[in-house]
Order: structure tokens, then C-alpha cells, then sequence
């Protein structure tokens, strides 16, 4: 299969600091990422669609300026999560389709990323 | 909206008896639907997918249109089987990019 990485594994942070949380494809160009977020005991929901060389599309309701995400390279999309705040404080989700191959379309998932806002 | 379903929060089993973990989709067209699995401390992982029509680890799931559903079942239930599980499907956009879905997702624990 197709590889996707996350990092850091998890993050403590201070209310009101930023925190990149980055995202690869190992093994694969994927062109779209997608970032989700999950709560305790909870289903995973999509923030956003990050497209490689232009703007990501966020969910309704998803603050653009909150979680900036940029997709600068065909293997790489970052999370940022601006002036965090406890209540921000949950596990992110990413994953990537390899565009073709056995494996097209099929949406392979990173480890996620444990971020607590103190 | 396109919404996947999963009634139950918690199924508990007994090693070796049947298993089958809900899940229903709002009608929309021809969905495409998948089934995650989540083991403990581990990333979510593609089990199957309903256009393969495949059997993964002994589990099958059946599209009913009929009745909407993508029920996953096995018919003799593993400690091993114990995970999360999550029903997915694909959003019908007018973009190129595959959006998923998920349903609120099952917690089995197949008890030995």
C-alpha cells in the first residue's frame, strides 16, 4: 500500500501559540490531501481539502484563518493551528490518494496527531 | 446531505458467534461505500470497499439498495476482530478531489 506520515505523533502547547502539524506521502505524489479532525470517541470529520498549488477548500464552519494549510509540494501538507486555545485541543487526522496506480482514489491515512492546548 | 449511519456506538460479541456492525446511507445516486477499521493505537485502515466485492479477514459487506444499507458481518467473530469500526462513503461533488464521509462509527469487543 501507500504510506502516509504525520508529525509530530503529539503536541503540548500554551493557549495562544501556533502549532504546525505536517503531513507526507512517503511513498506517492498525491496532488490532494485531506486534514481531518477527531474527538474523543468520535467520528473523524474533514476540515478541509488541501490542493497542491492553490487554496484549500475548508468545511462549513472550518475557520480558514484558524487552520491555515498549505500544500507546498506534491508530498508535503501542513496544518497550522493559529493562536491555539483549549478548546483546540484534539486529534488531527490526515490523509492522501495516490492519483493512479492499484491503490487510485483510495485514501490511505496518516497516524494522526495528538495536540493539547494548556 | 450525504450521510452514512452507524446506530450502534458499542457491539460486544463472544469469540465465535456472528457479528454484524450497521451501517446506513442517506440515498444519493450510486454511492461508493467503504468499511474502516481502527485497531487500538494503530491508524484507520481501508478493510473493504463495497465495488470489490470482497472478503477481508472473513468479513463481507453487502450492498442494499433496498434498504440502504452496507451491514458488515462475520460469521465467527476473533478476539483480533476487536476495534473500531467505521462506515464510509464517498461525496458526490462536482470536483475532482474524493471527499469521504464517515458514520459515527462501532466499537466491537469480541470477548474470549
Amino acid at each position: 500500500g501507500a504510506v502516509v506520515s504525520q508529525h509530530p505523533s503529539r503536541v503540548i502547547c500554551k493557549s495562544g501559540t501556533s502549532v504546525k502539524i505536517e503531513c507526507r506521502s512517503l511513498d506517492f505524489q498525491a496532488t490532494t490531501m485531506f486534514w481531518y479532525r477527531q474527538f474523543p470517541k468520535q467520528s473523524l470529520m474533514l476540515m478541509a481539502t488541501s490542493n497542491e498549488g492553490s487554496k484549500a477548500t475548508y468545511e462549513q464552519g472550518v475557520e480558514k484563518d484558524k487552520f491555515l494549510i498549505n500544500h507546498a509540494s506534491l508530498t508535503l501538507s501542513t496544518l497550522t493551528v493559529t493562536s491555539a486555545h483549549p478548546e483546540d485541543s484534539s486529534f488531527y487526522i490526515c490523509s492522501a490518494s495516490p492519483p493512479q496506480g492499484a491503490f487510485y482514489n483510495e485514501q490511505f491515512f496518516g497516524p494522526g496527531t495528538r495536540l493539547t492546548v494548556l | 446531505a450525504q450521510r452514512v449511519t452507524q446506530p450502534e456506538k458499542l457491539l460486544s460479541v463472544f469469540k465465535g458467534a456472528p457479528v454484524e456492525l450497521k451501517c446506513n446511507y442517506s440515498y444519493s445516486g450510486s454511492p461508493e461505500l467503504f468499511w474502516y477499521v481502527q485497531y487500538s493505537r494503530q491508524r484507520l485502515q481501508l478493510l473493504l470497499r463495497h465495488i470489490s466485492r470482497e472478503s477481508i479477514k472473513g468479513f463481507t459487506a453487502d450492498l442494499n439498495k433496498g434498504e440502504t444499507s452496507f451491514h458488515l458481518k462475520k460469521p465467527f467473530a476473533q478476539e483480533e476482530d476487536s476495534a473500531m469500526y467505521y462506515c464510509a462513503r464517498y461525496l458526490i461533488s462536482s470536483g475532482s478531489a474524493r471527499q469521504l464521509t464517515f458514520g459515527s462509527g462501532t466499537q466491537l469487543t469480541v470477548l474470549p
